[in-house]
């Protein structure tokens, strides 16, 4: 079965400081793991994927196998982060894709 | 380019009745899912469709029918509304790489 876990539902952080939205999933095969965001009143979009190993807006992600975990990071957070978080796993060969329960994150000036 | 329309944006149903969900995409993508989003419990994916022709069930189907019309249009329907399921219901179309583009959501109180 697949399933994805995101421990904190709110992280408050200040402006500058770093930041770690902690994600951790289970799923017997190779997953597709993703990132996705919502800023206040706009759609749901894709901020990163495992794959693309890429940084979007200073944030990355790594897959880490062995923990099972796939938590994203910031090293010096900006207001405009301030958003729900969504970490998503989905499985091969066109599996379904399922979300976890979301993280608010709030960065104060 | 719409990506994913859905109507309708709010809705307001008395316990008991019913109504459709619609949305549709311009996108050529083969699947399409419905979820619900509920405070604390993140987005639950309630149906989803692989290809035309083909649904299945997701983490939350109960009280809730699909239809995919064709590639474009997938509806969601509630037979029997139930204060329960008061939420914000979100369309989504996945393409090749898996990126799911999201509908604007819609707004759903059972009174």
């Amino acid at each position: 079965a697949q399933r994805v876990t995101q421990p904190e539902k709110l992280l408050s952080v200040f402006k500058g400081a770093p930041v770690e939205l902690k994600c951790n999933y289970s799923y017997s095969g190779s997953p597709e793991l993703f990132w996705y965001v919502q800023y206040s009143r706009q759609r749901l979009q894709l901020l990163l994927r495992h794959i693309s190993r890429e940084s979007i807006k200073g944030f990355t992600a790594d897959l880490n196998k062995g923990e099972t975990s796939f938590h994203l990071k910031k090293p010096f957070a900006q207001e405009e982060d301030s958003a729900m978080y969504y970490c998503a796993l989905r499985g091969g060969g066109f599996q379904k894709l399922v979300f976890g329960t979301g993280t608010r994150l709030l960065v104060s000036p | 380019n719409a990506g994913v329309t859905q109507t309708p944006k709010f809705q307001v149903l008395k316990t008991g009745q019913s109504m459709t969900l619609q949305c549709a995409q311009d996108m050529n993508h083969n699947s399409m899912y419905w979820y619900r989003q509920d405070p604390g419990m993140g987005l639950r994916l309630i149906y989803y469709s692989a290809s035309e022709g083909t649904t299945d069930k997701g983490e939350v189907p109960n009280g809730y029918n699909v239809s995919r019309l064709n590639k474009r249009e997938f509806s969601l329907r509630l037979e029997s509304a139930a204060p329960s399921q008061t939420s914000v219901y979100f369309c989504a179309s996945i393409d090749r790489v898996s990126e799911a583009f999201f509908g604007q959501g819609t707004r759903l109180t059972v009174v």
